[in-house]
């Protein structure tokens, strides 16, 4: 269960869209359309953004949206606002009941 | 309002152990699987286990080779974990998670500190 491969940081300007892939292999990410991600302040608790690859909870903006394409899932942020600035992960199921997180990726708006 | 809060971390030694816990208001309990997920220093977040409503069916994280054990109490709304044999790589924020799916993450407490250090 190695840890999904995510970018250590992406940043952009008020306004701009900004992606974060996500990449794993055929036997996780590849391999099954569950795919989440979750917006995470330091100290806070994480919060749910996105399920089932592309699925929004409800209360989440419609600018946050999810894909994937092979083994990568991506995050777009569409309309950053400075409130976006944090840390997201992206998980994946991986088998037998098993979940496997991305490294993280901070999101800098400049 | 929903609520999980986590207790029991705190430093302890190599090879020490210890039993987390984590308290639910606001929401049926008994009706959701849950997770236990930690965050080292400076690292991403780690999925460490996880335990369906009735606690028939429990899964761990390969790394931990039968060191940790997930329980649950429904009566009293909490999740524990039992850590034991504890190493310097176990030090982490631990979280507890709700799942309302498949991997839906949906509520997750504000974490409980473990430092494992001499």
């Amino acid at each position: 269960q190695s840890a999904l491969t995510q970018p250590r940081s992406v940043s952009g300007s008020p306004g701009q869209s900004v992606t974060i892939s996500c990449t794993g292999t055929s036997s996780d990410v590849g391999g099954y359309n569950y795919v989440s991600w979750y917006q995470h302040h330091p100290g806070k608790a994480p919060k749910f953004m996105i399920y089932d690859v592309s699925k929004r909870p409800s209360g989440v903006p419609d600018r946050f949206s999810g894909s994937k394409s092979g083994n990568t899932a991506s995050l777009t942020i569409s309309g950053l606002q400075a409130e976006d600035e944090a840390d997201y992960y992206c998980c994946s199921y991986a088998g037998s009941y098993t979940w496997v997180f991305g490294g993280g990726t901070k999101v800098t708006v400049l | 309002e929903e609520q999980l809060v986590e207790s029991g971390g705190g430093l302890v030694k190599p090879g020490g152990s210890l039993r987390l816990s984590c308290s639910a208001s606001g929401f049926t309990f008994r009706s959701y699987n849950m997770n236990w997920v930690r965050q080292a220093p400076g690292k991403g977040l780690e999925w460490v286990s996880s335990i369906s409503s009735t606690s028939s069916y429990i899964y761990y994280t390969d790394s931990l080779k039968g060191r940790f054990t997930i329980s649950r109490d429904n009566a009293k709304n909490s999740l524990y974990l039992q850590m034991n044999s504890l190493r310097a790589e176990d030090t982490a924020v631990y979280y507890c998670a709700r799942d309302r799916g498949f991997g839906e993450f949906d509520f997750w407490g504000q974490g409980t500190l473990v430092t494992v250090s001499s």
